[in-house]
């Protein structure tokens, strides 16, 4: 079955500097691959997601890149602020035939600090 | 709107004992899935179901039993609570399977004594 590797586990960075997170996958059917922000004491939100027929996405200063040749998926956070501070998960599915289950396999997360 | 209600927040159990932990989405999504999130090992999947009246296992269902009567209701039992069941429990639920958005409650956190 799918496996997702999360790197790093935790990650400190000055206000104001870039946060990047990497993961990957080792099944390649899957073909969505969602990033989720979890604030403590709170479930996971959707922060962005891409799919594999696109090789980047932005969103304010929020970005995501995949490579599905090597398969691994990365996410990138410009200007960082003290409020993105959290714990951020990757996943990936893929639609396993035509069941189209939506499961996830989430990497192990990863936290981030932003100093101010 | 209130999205996903995780219902109790918090919950401490002896062993042996049994609970059903509840989630109700008011968003009329057909696809609800049960995970468990444990230190340093993100969130596995429990079980899962894709609609009314339908359930199936995920990574780690044994322990577990779950129920969907009713669309925007996905209960998850434990029948006899073990320490290794100490978890949060998070509930999502997604419009539809893969590519759709799942939408998180905020966890139910278990303790078993």
């Amino acid at each position: 079955g799918e496996n997702v590797e999360q790197h790093p586990s935790t990650l400190s960075v000055q206000e104001g500097d870039s946060a990047v997170i990497k993961c990957t996958y080792s099944d390649s059917a899957s073909n969505y691959f969602p990033w989720y922000k979890q604030e403590l004491g709170k479930g996971p939100q959707l922060i962005i997601d891409i799919r594999s027929n696109v090789g980047e996405k932005k969103d304010q200063r929020i970005a995501v890149t995949l490579n599905k040749t090597a398969k691994h998926f990365s996410l990138h956070i410009t200007e960082t602020q003290p409020e993105d501070s959290a714990v951020y998960f990757c996943a990936a599915s893929n639609p396993e035939g035509s069941s189209n289950t939506g499961k996830l396999i989430f990497g192990q997360g990863t936290t981030l600090q932003v100093k101010p | 709107n209130a999205g996903v209600t995780q219902t109790p927040k918090f919950r401490v159990l002896k062993t042996g004992q049994s609970m059903t932990l509840l989630c109700a989405q008011d968003m009329n999504h057909e696809y609800m899935y049960w995970y468990r999130q444990d230190p340093g090992m993100g969130l596995r999947l429990i079980h899962y179901s894709v609609g009314e009246g339908t359930t199936a296992k995920g990574e780690v269902p044994d322990g577990y039993n779950v129920s969907r009567l009713k669309k925007q209701n996905f209960l998850l039992g434990l029948e006899s609570a073990a320490p290794s069941q100490t978890s949060v429990y998070f509930c999502a639920s997604s419009y539809y399977g893969v590519g759709q958005p799942q939408h998180f409650g905020d966890g139910t956190r278990l303790s078993i004594l």
